[in-house]
């Protein structure tokens, strides 16, 4: 089984804190993502990688970076926390190709900004 | 940008088939279907997906209509733990991936 994995399940930060959150995962996938999950609003991709060093914009990039040092780790980054950015982090890899909407995702990160 | 409608919730009893339809009217060609499935406080889960031809796995199985218009999940013997938000999702695998739009999904209720 495909096994994605989050640095913490729950993370309460201060306003203008550097956050840090890891995904780890472990079926040598190239593709990994960042998405934030809010009620009315869906998933939406922050970020993605298709290889080591590599990253894309998604769709709400503002505030947040992203590093790809190794194949199994994604770390998603805000540079400065803001009360607008407390929300549920996922983390997903896949395979590359044409199966590479078969997303695996991490368990979230419930992340509140005071 | 949804490019699929489902029914904002459903009940189903435990044991029975749970049958979850899915429009997507304006498929073209090239697009596929695919399944997800989120359960309370968890991750989505990849279910299934499928082209035109009907797809089974050890979790459920599609049928899509001949003219591709609409698909229904079927779980075919629902437990109290297929309670989730199922996702209906159309693209094609050449899109990028900021169009991988999961939406507002149906809330599958089973019920003892």
């Amino acid at each position: 089984d495909v096994k994605v994995t989050q640095s913490s399940r729950y993370l309460v930060k201060r306003t203008g804190e550097k956050v840090f959150l890891e995904c780890v995962q472990d079926m040598d996938h190239e593709n990994m993502f960042w998405y934030r999950q809010d009620p009315g609003l869906g998933l939406r991709l922050i970020y993605f990688s298709y290889d080591v060093k590599m990253k894309e914009k998604g769709d709400i990039p503002e505030g947040y970076s992203v590093s790809r040092e190794k194949k199994e780790r994604f770390s998603l980054i805000l540079e400065s926390a803001s009360t607008n950015q407390t929300s549920m982090y996922l983390c997903a890899s896949s395979p590359p190709g044409m199966y590479s909407y078969e997303q695996y995702f991490g368990p979230g990160t419930r992340l509140t900004v005071t | 940008d949804a490019k699929t409608t489902q029914p904002t919730s459903m009940d189903c009893a435990e044991g029975r088939a749970a049958n979850l339809p899915c429009n997507h009217s304006t498929i073209s060609g090239n697009e596929y279907v695919y399944w997800y499935r989120q359960i309370h406080s968890q991750g989505p889960q990849y279910i299934i997906h499928g082209l035109k031809n009907n797809e089974t796995n050890e979790m459920a199985s599609l049928i899509i209509t001949e003219d591709r218009k609409s698909s229904t999940l079927i779980l075919p013997h629902a437990t109290l733990r297929d309670t989730a938000v199922y996702y209906c999702i159309v693209r094609s695998p050449g899109d990028n991936f900021n169009k991988f739009y999961f939406g507002s999904g149906t809330k599958l209720n089973v019920k003892p």
